[in-house]
């Protein structure tokens, strides 16, 4: 079946260093790739998505691409701020099989 | 600013009592989900409907049960909560298959 790994964290980074949140996926079929967010205290939102292989999705200065030879959908942001601080969720969704997540990472940014 | 809504935010609770979750989209979405969440962050999918009076068990066993009777509202309903039960619960919704989920603020439940 469907399935999400990532990176274990926790992660901790000093301001404007550069992060990586890496995630891999195993799917039958041609799944959509997801990342969500979670701040302290709320619901989970979307930071992300990719539909298609090599599509990149990009928001708020994250971005992940759709590798479907590594079965990869990396996170990256070349700045990080403490604002950033929070759970990241790496997700699929396909066909006939619904949205899988990831066990999150915590991301803890210092000043 | 939410379109999902979940009442209580808080509920604290004696062992025994019954209680019910409540979750309400106005989005007009047909797919609904149950996820608990525990202290490691990993979430769990205890229920989903994909439609009025539609309702299966999702990959965690859970004690609880729900209904879908209106498209918007997705309760869900513990008979006789124990200490086991404490944990926050998260309600979901989402358009199709590849559209991204839309998350409540959760309910965090405690059960003395």
């Amino acid at each position: 079946g469907n399935s999400v790994t990532q990176m274990e964290g926790p992660v901790t980074l000093s301001e404007e260093a550069f992060l990586t949140i890496n995630c891999t996926y195993t799917a039958t079929g041609y799944p959509s790739l997801f990342w969500y967010v979670q701040y302290p205290g709320e619901g989970l939102q979307l930071l992300l998505k990719a539909t298609k292989a090599d599509d990149k999705g990009s928001n708020k200065g994250f971005e992940a691409t759709y590798r479907k030879e590594t079965t990869s959908f990396h996170l990256e942001k070349g700045s990080v701020q403490v604002s950033d601080s929070a759970v990241y969720f790496c997700a699929l969704s396909e066909r006939n099989n619904d949205m899988r997540f990831g066990a999150g990472t915590r991301l803890t940014v210092k000043p | 600013e939410a379109d999902i809504y979940q009442t209580p935010r808080y509920l604290v609770i004696g062992t025994g009592k019954k209680i019910t979750l409540e979750c309400s989209q106005t989005m007009g979405h047909d797919k609904m989900y149950w996820y608990q969440q525990d202290p490691g962050m990993e979430l769990h999918l205890i229920h989903y409907s994909y439609g009025v009076n539609s309702t299966e068990k999702g990959d965690l066993s859970s004690e609880s049960t729900v209904s879908r009777i209106r498209t918007e509202h997705f309760p869900l309903t513990l008979e006789s909560a124990r200490p086991s039960h404490t944990s926050q619960y998260l309600c979901a919704s989402k358009l199709g298959w590849n559209s991204p989920l839309h998350f409540g603020n959760g309910t965090r439940l405690t059960v003395t």
